[in-house]
């Protein structure tokens, strides 16, 4: 079965810079995007890009760009986040999951929903 | 962005009882709504896309309904095992947006 195991929880001050693997097993590494949520403690959920592990392209939401780096490693399977400059609300739980395609009858659409998702890392900064 | 607006933000519900949730979104969505649970201390599971699709191997206890601007997700029959908090999200257009979440609890 389809399984993205991350890696454990961390604590960074502020300035810094932290990197979150996500590690894909149960399907071909290649051939999903691997998206990145993020949710601070009793918020929402929020968005913060995807990474084509076939390719290695990726695109941040506006929020994020600048700060965050998402890369992968084929031979491990294996997708990374990296988010820098961290600040105290950059406290949350961040989440890696497989977006699946939106589809109409006239083909598919560049349009994601997440089908699979990882256990979440906490990631805490605070000095 | 596409703002998602989900209510109420807690509900306090009873087994058996049918329940009801809201999203409405700040633009037309089309039907490129999802919906997900998500346990306390879990990750988000996947119910339902395209407004009304079951996923695979969710009960059919769960429906979704709605286009455009508003969609509702009900449950049929709330079971304690329902316990959770349950979010939509858009995927019109970037970013991709989801509601604030929708607590659901056990009277």
């Amino acid at each position: 079965q389809v399984q993205l195991v991350q890696s454990g929880a961390e604590v960074k001050k502020p300035g810094a810079s932290v990197k979150v693997s996500c590690k894909a097993s149960g399907y071909t590494f290649t051939s999903d995007d691997i998206n990145w949520m993020r949710q601070a403690t009793g918020q929402g959920l929020e968005w913060m890009g995807w990474m084509n592990p076939n390719s290695g392209n990726s695109y941040s939401a506006q929020s994020f760009q600048g700060r965050v780096t998402m890369t992968r490693t084929t031979a491990t399977n294996t997708a990374y986040l990296e988010l820098s400059s961290l600040r105290s609300d950059d406290t949350a739980v961040y989440y890696c999951a497989t977006g699946r395609r939106a589809t109409t009858m006239y083909g598919p659409l560049n349009q994601y929903y997440f089908d699979q998702w990882g256990q979440g890392t906490l990631i805490t900064v605070s000095s | 962005d596409i703002l998602m607006t989900q209510s109420p933000s807690t509900l306090s519900a009873s087994v058996g009882d049918r329940v009801t949730i809201t999203c409405r979104a700040s633009q037309n969505i089309d039907s490129w709504l999802a919906w997900y649970q998500q346990k306390p201390g879990k990750a988000p599971r996947l119910l339902i896309y395209e407004a009304s699709h079951l996923e695979s191997g969710v009960t059919s206890r769960f429906s979704g309904s709605g286009s455009g601007t508003e969609f509702t997700l009900t449950i049929s029959s709330l079971r304690p095992d329902d316990l959770a908090t349950y979010h939509c999200q858009q995927y019109k257009s970037y970013p991709w947006t989801f509601g604030q979440g929708t607590k659901v609890e056990i009277k």
